[in-house]
C-alpha cells in the first residue's frame, strides 16, 4: 500500500461546479499537507499548505485536513477551464521530502 | 518573484552517455531538493541537501551523484544512462522549515 493514495480520474466535471479532491494516507507522521497543480509538462506548483487539521481557504480553494481520519481535501469553487490540471497531493515530515499522490487529472468542460 | 531554475530544458542523450543537470534555487533558499517524474506518475524523491551537506537520500541510483555548491546551487550527474531513466527532473528549494517550490523540471531523452 502507497503512503499516499489519490484516485487518478480523469475527473470531468462543467464550468461553474464545485470540485473535490481528496487523498488518504496511511502514516499518522505526517506533519503538512499540501496541494500542488501541475499543468503538462511543467514543474508542480504549490497551490495550498497547511499544518494542522481543519480547513483553510485562499480564494476560489478550500484546503481540509482531517488527521484523525488520515484524510485531506481539496475543493475548487466556481470551476473554470484555466482550472484543468493535475493535482497532487503531498505532504511530509518536519524538514523532509515530499511524499506525493499520484495525481488526479481534473477536466473542466466549458 | 524569482522562481527556481533549472537548466538545461530539454536534454536528449544517448544510452551509456552522462548528463548533467543544473539548479539554482530561489536566493536565500539554502536547501534543494531533487525529483524524479516519469511518464504519467508522481514526482519521486532522489536526493536532498541543506547547507552543502546532503540531508537525505530516496530512490536514486548509484549511477546519478549530486552536490550542492557554495553559491547553493546544485547539479544532479547522471552516468551510465538507460532508457529508462528518461523523465521530467524536477528541482524544488525550501528555506529552513519552509515549503518547497518547484523548478520548471529537466525533460531528460535518452534514447
Amino acid at each position: 500500500q502507497k503512503e499516499v493514495e489519490q484516485d487518478p480520474g480523469p475527473l470531468s466535471v462543467p464550468e461553474g461546479a464545485i470540485v473535490s479532491l481528496n487523498c488518504t494516507y496511511s502514516n499518522s507522521a505526517f506533519q503538512y499537507f499540501m496541494w500542488y497543480r501541475q499543468y503538462s509538462r511543467k514543474g508542480p506548483e504549490l497551490l495550498m499548505y497547511t499544518y494542522s487539521s481543519g480547513n483553510k481557504e485562499d480564494g476560489r480553494f478550500t484546503a481540509q485536513v482531517d488527521k484523525s481520519s488520515k484524510y485531506i481535501s481539496l475543493f475548487i469553487r466556481d470551476s473554470q477551464p484555466s482550472d484543468s490540471a493535475t493535482y497532487l497531493c503531498a505532504m511530509r515530515w518536519r524538514d523532509d521530502k515530499i511524499i506525493f499522490g499520484k495525481g488526479t487529472r481534473l477536466h473542466i468542460l466549458p | 518573484a524569482a522562481g527556481v531554475i533549472q537548466s538545461p530544458r530539454h536534454l536528449i542523450k544517448e544510452k551509456r552517455e552522462t548528463a548533467t543537470l543544473k539548479c539554482y534555487p530561489i536566493p536565500r533558499h539554502d536547501t534543494v531538493y531533487w525529483y524524479q517524474q516519469g511518464p504519467g506518475q508522481d514526482p519521486q524523491f532522489l536526493i536532498s541537501f541543506y547547507e552543502k551537506m546532503q540531508s537525505d537520500k530516496g530512490s536514486i541510483p548509484d549511477r546519478f551523484s549530486a552536490q550542492q555548491f557554495s553559491d547553493y546551487h546544485s547539479e544532479l550527474n547522471m552516468s551510465s544512462l538507460e532508457l529508462g531513466d528518461s523523465a521530467l527532473y524536477f528541482c524544488a528549494s525550501s528555506s529552513p522549515g519552509g515549503e518547497q517550490f518547484f523548478g520548471p523540471g529537466t525533460r531528460l531523452t535518452v534514447l
